[in-house]
């Protein structure tokens, strides 16, 4: 059983470009988790989707950042015109069933450079 | 809000020795407890958890006790393998209806550990 899968795993940008990052979660795991690892820090909660939904967007900035889970495909986390402060690991997790009945499963992560 | 504060790395051990790791949190209430590893080129693997005061999680030969009175959940391990090679994150998941969202979890910066044969 494949786990959750992130790619790229590795992005480099130059400042002003678009960035996208995608999460398949695992198989029969409707509820998807993004959160960003900035240098020197923890991972922190970005934004909680479930299929065609936003659940909860709360630790995303509010501008240029966007993220989807459409019905069919992998979720996508988009940041537009992105800057060196973007520079940093994003984690994707999923699990099957709402988070409050078990563990968040969690890809490899995306590093994502900004020159 | 929650927080979590867990030993700066790296941390180099050689085959056989024991292993701490420190980690202390911040949180309104009792929320569960978690460390979770990730090895080079993988995700973040769930280690152990405890969800209530003087739970002790134990997985693969590490342990970790949820201290209330010391707001702490120190990861140990009393003889290290060149496998056991990872970075190490501490997290805290908030209380159900403790006025946090129970999916927003809070993780340390994470001790890159190495361990020498």
């Amino acid at each position: 059983n494949a786990g959750v899968m992130q790619n790229p795993r590795h992005l480099v940008r130059r400042r002003g470009q678009e960035a996208r990052l995608r999460c398949s979660p695992m198989k029969g795991h409707s509820h998807v988790y993004w959160y960003r690892q900035l240098p020197e820090e923890g991972l922190k909660f970005m934004v909680y989707l479930q299929k065609e939904n936003i659940i909860d967007e709360s630790g995303m900035p509010k501008e240029r950042f966007s993220a989807e889970f459409p019905k069919e495909g992998p979720s996508i986390l988009r940041i537009q015109q992105v800057v060196r402060g973007d520079s940093a690991a994003y984690f994707c997790a999923s699990s099957p069933t709402g988070p409050n009945t078990g563990e968040l499963f969690f890809g490899e992560g995306s590093r994502l450079t900004v020159l | 809000g929650d927080s979590v504060t867990q030993m700066e790395g790296p941390v180099t051990l050689s085959e056989e020795a024991f292993l701490t790791i420190n980690c202390t949190y911040t949180a309104t209430g009792y929320p569960s407890l978690f460390w979770y590893v990730q090895y080079p080129g993988e995700g973040l693997q769930l280690l152990l958890k405890a969800t209530k005061a003087d739970d002790k999680g134990s997985n693969k030969g590490f342990e970790a006790t949820y201290r209330k009175e010391t707001t702490s959940f120190h990861l140990e391990k009393g003889s290290v393998q060149v496998s056991d090679s990872a970075v190490y994150f501490c997290a805290l998941r908030p209380l159900q209806n403790s006025g946090g969202s129970n999916y927003k979890l809070t993780f340390g910066k994470g001790t890159l550990l190495t361990v020498n044969p």
